[in-house]
């Protein structure tokens, strides 16, 4: 069975400082992985995707099969970038499944000014 | 931009009642989802939908839920006896308009669930 595991509950930087939320996962397979956060009072939003390679926000995550880790970063923390992130892992496989998302527990981050 | 809807944000009924959490998710989608999250715990999987039938489900998901597309827009939750443990944040969410090599999935604001 897939687990995620986010070992900070909670995580507080200041401003212009860079950030790490770590990731790790365990998996058999080939897995996809994703961050989503939610703002304050806000649902839950996909962040990015291993497989785009892309930076949202400025944050990148690269996947590492070797350490088995996704762990998200940005070189200079915001104030806006305060809120939950979720490490997510979905199964790899058919293209024609409804594959469901592993979650991890989560991070609090908190930007301070 | 649509988005995934959810109805009604707070839903509170007394222990061995039925409640029915319902969901519009974007139209044209394909995929439909429902995830639970209890205070101070994760995010868990509950059950998928796909092609108007179950395509997984977890362990949480037992003989006393079920999912149901009635009329083509909306995608329910029963729970048809709550109990205490039942208290949670219930999200719905809706993905694959296409088949594509990922399946990402838009989230609803969800429903927080109080079983008294």
């Amino acid at each position: 069975a897939q687990r995620v595991t986010q070992p900070e509950k909670l995580l507080s930087v200041f401003k212009g400082a860079p950030v790490e939320l770590k990731c790790n996962y365990s998996y058999s397979g080939s897995p996809e992985l994703f961050w989503y956060v939610q703002y304050s009072r806000q649902r839950l939003q996909l962040l990015l995707r291993h497989i785009s390679r892309e930076s949202i926000k400025g944050f990148t995550a690269d996947l590492n099969k070797g350490e088995t880790s996704f762990h998200l970063k940005k070189p200079f923390a915001q104030e806006e970038d305060s809120a939950m992130y979720y490490c997510a892992l979905q199964e790899g496989g058919d293209s024609g499944s409804a594959r469901q998302l592993t979650f991890g527990s989560g991070t609090q981050l908190t930007v301070l000014p | 931009e649509p988005e995934v809807t959810q109805t009604p944000s707070h839903q509170v009924t007394q222990m061995g009642q039925e409640v029915i959490l319902r969901c519009v998710p974007i139209s044209n989608h394909l995929y439909f989802y429902w995830y639970r999250q209890i205070l101070g715990q994760k995010v868990e999987f509950l059950v998928s939908f796909y092609n108007n039938e179950i395509s997984e489900k977890s362990e949480i998901f037992d003989d006393q839920f079920s999912v149901e597309r009635p009329d083509g827009s909306n995608f329910t939750l029963k729970i048809r006896s709550t109990k205490l443990e039942d208290s949670a944040m219930y999200f719905c969410a809706s993905g694959g308009r296409l088949a594509t090599s990922y399946n990402e999935q838009f989230f609803g604001p969800g429903t927080r669930l109080t079983v008294l």
